[in-house]
């Protein structure tokens, strides 16, 4: 799995779109991007996922570059229920191989 | 049931005891794997089975931590003779074939004093 580089927190205020920055440059053509969250005290939740299309979901969106080098998870309008660590991983869909998280970005919506 | 069980949610032990830690995945899920989160951290992948295959163990930490899933279906994530250093929450996730969207449990949080 290629490796992805997230900041480790970030701020938003109530209402406001979060953007939040992945890295992942060194990404191969047939590696997805994914995003899941892991609210407080939960078990991690899948957010949404894509190969190089922008995709939108009842979530949020996630923003690939058209070199798929970098993308970005929008949730439009943060609420204080969207404070959580989000986590960006790269891999093969349909592979079989271990998935692996880094330490994610932890974001705290503030109201 | 409709999501991935775990069990126990909580189990408090003494050190040197061994526990096991139950998952339960989504039925018809041929992918389930074991995470360890320690207060404050990351995720810390364990292990990861897939169908009949040899399971990944690379991220097992000692030879004190093993895990087997039986039938394919259940897996038991056994830590023989803990240490206080275990004390984490132990997640459980599966993902159906051909797909690679992954399905957490709730955790089992070991306390081991």
């Amino acid at each position: 799995d290629a490796k992805t580089t997230q900041p480790t927190s970030m701020d938003c205020a109530e209402g406001r779109a979060a953007n939040l920055p992945c890295n992942h440059s060194t990404i191969s053509g047939n590696e997805y991007v994914y995003w899941y969250r892991q609210i407080h005290s939960q078990g991690p939740q899948y957010i949404i996922h894509g190969l190089k299309n922008n995709e939108t979901n009842e979530m949020a969106s996630l923003i690939i570059t058209e070199d798929r080098k970098s993308s970005t998870l929008i949730l439009p309008h943060a609420t204080l229920r969207d404070t959580a660590v989000y986590y960006c991983i790269v891999r093969v869909t349909g592979g079989y191989q271990k998935v692996t998280f880094g330490i994610g970005t932890k974001l705290q919506v503030i109201p | 049931g409709a999501g991935v069980s775990q069990s126990p949610s909580n189990k408090v032990t003494e050190k040197g005891k061994d526990v096991e830690l139950r998952c339960d995945p989504i039925s018809g899920h041929t992918a389930l794997y074991w995470y360890r989160q320690s207060l404050g951290q990351g995720l810390e992948f364990l292990i990861y089975f897939q169908g009949n295959s040899a399971p990944d163990k690379s991220g097992l930490p000692s030879d004190r931590f093993s895990a087997e899933r039986t039938g394919g279906s259940v897996s038991t994530l056994t830590i023989q003779r803990t240490q206080q250093e275990d004390s984490a929450v132990y997640l459980c996730a599966s993902s159906p074939p051909g797909a690679n969207v992954l399905t957490f449990g709730a955790g089992s949080r070991l306390t081991v004093l």
